[in-house]
């Protein structure tokens, strides 16, 4: 069974700090691993990473994947409490049978900046 | 503007009575999928859309029907909605093709409440 865990679940920390989230995955026939950022609302789209040990960056937020070790970390610098949400790791997979592709969501971790 | 409509945003139902939720991009996306949240559960795929007229079940189908008679509009019926099926429920696109999924776009979401 495909499986995606996130950690941690929960995370609290000051303003100015650095947090990096963890993302670890067993899947079969793997595509890509995307993070997103929820807020009280809908799913916004961060990073699509594809290939490992290449560092994809937006701003403060970086976000790294090792195919090797099956796991992403989404890295946050001097954060602030925008920054406050829930994460969410996905990896994107081809189901049997091919043609068709789809997103395993992780649990997520929910990220509390305070003031 | 490119986005994903769902329609209601909130809905309380009784068990048992027969309702839809609409859902809609203006994006020319291959892809749709319907996913629900659960708290400390996650984002659960029920059904996706590879194309009009083709789709197929997720992680989560029971109690669900789709269709795709169009490419812009995927539709998510519950026939005999039951409390279990208290949720929220996002619907995404994307493109999709040979490479690894591309990210998906969501809808703002449709809180329903069966009672």
């Amino acid at each position: 069974e495909d499986k995606v865990v996130q950690s941690p679940l929960s995370l609290v920390v000051h303003e100015g700090d650095t947090v990096t989230l963890n993302c670890s995955y067993e899947v079969t026939n793997f595509r890509s691993l995307l993070w997103y950022k929820q807020e009280k609302k809908a799913p916004t789209f961060l990073f699509m990473l594809t290939s490992s040990g290449i560092e994809k960056k937006s701003g403060r937020l970086s976000s790294i994947l090792d195919k090797k070790e099956l796991f992403s970390i989404l890295n946050i610098t001097a954060t602030q409490t925008g920054d406050s949400a829930v994460y969410l790791c996905a990896v994107g997979i081809t189901y049997s049978g091919g043609g068709a592709d789809g997103l395993t969501f992780g649990k997520g971790t929910h990220l509390i900046i305070q003031p | 503007e490119a986005q994903v409509t769902q329609n209601p945003r909130y809905l309380i139902t009784v068990t048992g009575k027969k309702l839809t939720v609409t859902c809609s991009q203006n994006m020319n996306h291959e892809y749709m999928s319907w996913y629900r949240q659960d708290p400390g559960l996650g984002l659960r795929q029920i059904y996706y859309s590879m194309n009009v007229e083709v789709t197929d079940k997720g992680d989560v189908p029971e109690g669900y029907k789709v269709s795709r008679k169009e490419k812009r509009n995927f539709p998510l019926i519950l026939e005999s909605p039951s409390p279990n099926q208290t949720s929220l429920y996002f619907c995404a696109s994307s493109l999709t093709g040979q490479a690894a999924p591309y990210e998906q776009y969501f809808g703002p979401g449709t809180r329903l409440t069966v009672t």
